[in-house]
């Protein structure tokens, strides 16, 4: 089985910039979460899916975040405008509820605000 | 919500030698998972361990659900074990959304 996949894997941009990380769960889990990993602050939950619906979005850290999954397949993590502040690892994962919720995580999306 | 504590927050190794991480949670979970960041930033799942004791090779993960901890012990430690060593139990009681704590990085020397 294919892992979660994210992309980019990398991503420099400048301040101002739309930024949009793209994630694909592994097929058949039901729930996808986003997570932000900076030194200071770890490993932040900022919104998670079920069955493609949003439940929780209350660690997104601002209006300028926005998170879409238009199908179970698929899903997005927008940024507009981004501020260097914006900077971090953001990693997608996706669980089975009847599986235990034993979590899996893409590699990341290492994203720089300059 | 659910306070997660490691403990030790660094820790080194030499190759060969065994060590034992702690993580304490504040509340009653019915979900926790420990998981090896390696240097490269991947994060991968070793266990999911809400009670009882687990076994995978050179690991073994034990959680005592009714004094609020767990244990993740790794024997034989090798340089590939060097890493962040994450714990996450559910973010509140009766959810299963994982929150994690900040970690214990381990660096095994040759």
């Amino acid at each position: 089985d294919a892992g979660v996949i994210q992309s980019p894997r990398h991503e420099v941009t400048e301040m101002g910039q739309e930024v949009t990380l793209r994630c694909k769960p592994i097929s058949g889990h039901d729930y996808l979460f986003w997570y932000r990993q900076t030194m200071m602050r770890g490993l932040e939950l900022l919104i998670y899916f079920n069955n493609n619906v949003p439940i929780d979005d209350s660690g997104m850290p601002e209006d300028r975040f926005s998170a879409k999954m238009p199908n179970a397949s698929f899903s997005t993590l927008k940024i507009q405008p981004s501020e260097p502040r914006d900077s971090a690892v953001y990693f997608c994962a996706s669980s089975r509820q009847d599986s235990g919720n034993t979590i899996y995580f893409g590699e990341g999306s290492w994203l720089t605000v300059v | 919500g659910i306070q997660v504590e490691q403990s030790p927050p660094d820790l080194i190794l030499q190759e060969g030698a065994n060590s034992t991480l702690r993580c304490n949670f504040s509340d009653s979970v019915n979900n926790l998972q420990w998981f090896h960041q390696n240097p490269w930033g991947q994060l991968i799942n070793l266990f999911y361990i809400p009670s009882g004791t687990k076994q995978n090779g050179r690991l073994s993960a034990t959680t005592v659900a009714t004094e609020r901890y767990s244990l993740l012990y790794i024997s034989s430690s090798q340089t590939t074990d060097s890493g962040v060593y994450f714990c996450a139990v559910p973010a509140r009681g009766g959810s299963y959304i994982p929150t994690f704590g900040r970690g214990t990085s381990l660096i095994v020397h040759p």
